[in-house]
């Protein structure tokens, strides 16, 4: 199995600021990865996939990069709807996995 | 606009056997460029795809419970369901369906709103 290590696990920031979180496989998965928001009590957001690109109606403050083994999720200016939780997940291969989370709160 | 939701008994004992039906509505569970998929998330925990389904009935599971899972669509109905059996406690968590990319790129775009399952006595 592929695993996705994220981090950090646990990150405290200020509405405004530029985060970045970064997902780490365990072996090269090309482009094949997304990422997703989950909110307390709801199903997880699909926010990017392909690394890169911006799923439909996804603000333009996320942003995804990397291929291979390292990827990047960014989002430029955090908004108090931001405060989530975020989910890489690889495509690549079978099974499907997803990393551990990163759990993103007010300061 | 796609919606699907999970539906089945929220409590189920030891041993037996869970099963769960995800109700497709807003599009075709015919469609060749969708699979359909289960995964699962323990309280406070991350998570675990569980298995996928093709409309032609083809099947992918995790090996970690392959020996215990299976899915299976009816097309007639638009569902897709999952059985998972000889259940522990550490099968409780919340069960999401989602409709996964078939071609390049690939990713789940509509996922059901969970339903939890608890495994007790």
């Amino acid at each position: 199995d592929i695993q996705l290590t994220q981090s950090p696990s646990f990150l405290s920031a200020s509405v405004g600021d530029r985060v970045t979180i970064t997902c780490r496989a365990s072996q090269g998965i090309s482009s094949y990865l997304a990422w997703y928001q989950q909110k307390p009590g709801k199903a997880p957001k699909l926010l990017i996939y392909a690394a890169s690109t911006l799923q439909s109606g996804v603000p333009s403050r996320f942003s995804g990069s990397g291929s291979g083994t390292e990827f990047t999720l960014t989002i430029s200016s955090l908004q108090p709807e931001d405060f989530a939780t975020y989910y890489c997940q690889q495509l690549n291969s079978y099974p499907i996995t997803f990393g551990q989370g990163t759990r993103l709160e007010i300061k | 606009q796609v919606q699907l939701q999970e539906s089945g008994p929220g409590l189920v004992k030891p041993s037996q056997t869970l099963s769960l039906t995800c109700t497709v509505s807003g599009g075709s569970i015919s469609s060749g460029s969708y699979y359909w998929s289960w995964i699962r998330q323990p309280a406070g925990k991350g998570l675990e795809w569980i298995g996928r389904i093709y409309t032609s009935g083809s099947t992918n599971y995790n090996p970690s419970l392959k020996s215990r899972v299976t899915i299976s669509v009816d097309t007639s109905k638009n569902q897709f369901s999952l059985k998972l059996s000889s259940v522990t406690a550490a099968d409780t968590a919340v069960y999401y369906c989602a409709r996964g990319s078939v071609a390049g790129p690939y990713y789940f775009d509509y996922w059901g709103q969970g339903t939890l399952v608890t495994v007790s006595s």
